[in-house]
């Protein structure tokens, strides 16, 4: 059964670094979607993308934010100049069309911890 | 926005049943059910898609009653393996929201 697949699995940088986070969706899926979930909390909206453009984010999601699909395959997120408190494990997810009667399809995430 | 779960936690024994409830205060047209072991992906269980609708997954059912904009997930007979965190979930607009999620343990 296709997967969504992130990479890294765990990623450690220091404050103030720009981090990338990969995510390779379901091939014919057609929405992408960026979850934060701060350890043992609950899992946080981020962003939604569909046709190469952000379709709704959250407030989270400010100007140290930004998504792309630079390749028509991976779909990354960028946190431009990490703080502390992005330290969460992050999850892509994919889903066909984008409608509430198919499931979201989640990857196993990448965590990641800001030193 | 995000729906509200109930009860936060629970502890059962192997066998026990359980319920979790999902509450939201905006219209509901779908409600979806995951479970999140730890450390891993939310894992997709299902959808109830209309008002009254009831479905299974084994021993785990779920109702959906759309005027009260309220889902439930039974578990009945529990098991080992359903220990993890439960969480409903709803779409509005371009965001499939969460719940606050739920913390299942099963104990022998």
């Amino acid at each position: 059964e296709p997967e969504v697949t992130q990479t890294p699995s765990h990623q450690v940088t220091q404050m103030g670094q720009e981090v990338i986070l990969r995510c390779v969706p379901i091939s014919n899926h057609l929405y992408f979607y960026w979850y934060r979930q701060i350890l043992g909390q609950k899992v946080e909206f981020l962003v939604s993308f569909y046709n190469n453009e952000i379709s709704e984010k959250s407030e989270i999601f400010d100007d140290q934010f930004s998504v792309e699909r630079p390749d028509g395959s991976n779909f990354t997120l960028k946190i431009r100049s990490t703080k502390l408190e992005d330290s969460a494990m992050y999850f892509c997810a994919s889903n066909p069309f984008g409608t509430g009667n198919s499931p979201l399809h989640f990857g196993n995430g990448t965590r990641l911890t800001v030193t | 926005q995000q729906p509200v779960q109930s009860p936060q936690a629970v502890i059962l024994r192997e066998g026990e049943d359980a319920v979790i409830n999902c509450s939201s205060s905006k219209a509901l047209y779908s409600v979806h059910w995951y479970r999140q072991k730890h450390g891993e992906a939310p894992v997709f269980l299902m959808i109830l898609l209309k008002g009254g609708e009831q479905k299974g997954h084994e021993k785990i059912s779920a109702s959906f009653n759309e005027k009260k904009q309220q889902s439930s997930l039974y578990l009945t007979a529990s098991q080992l393996s359903y220990s993890g965190t439960y969480f409903c979930g709803t779409k509005t607009g371009n965001q499939f929201y969460f719940g606050t999620g739920t913390s299942l343990t099963v104990i022998p």
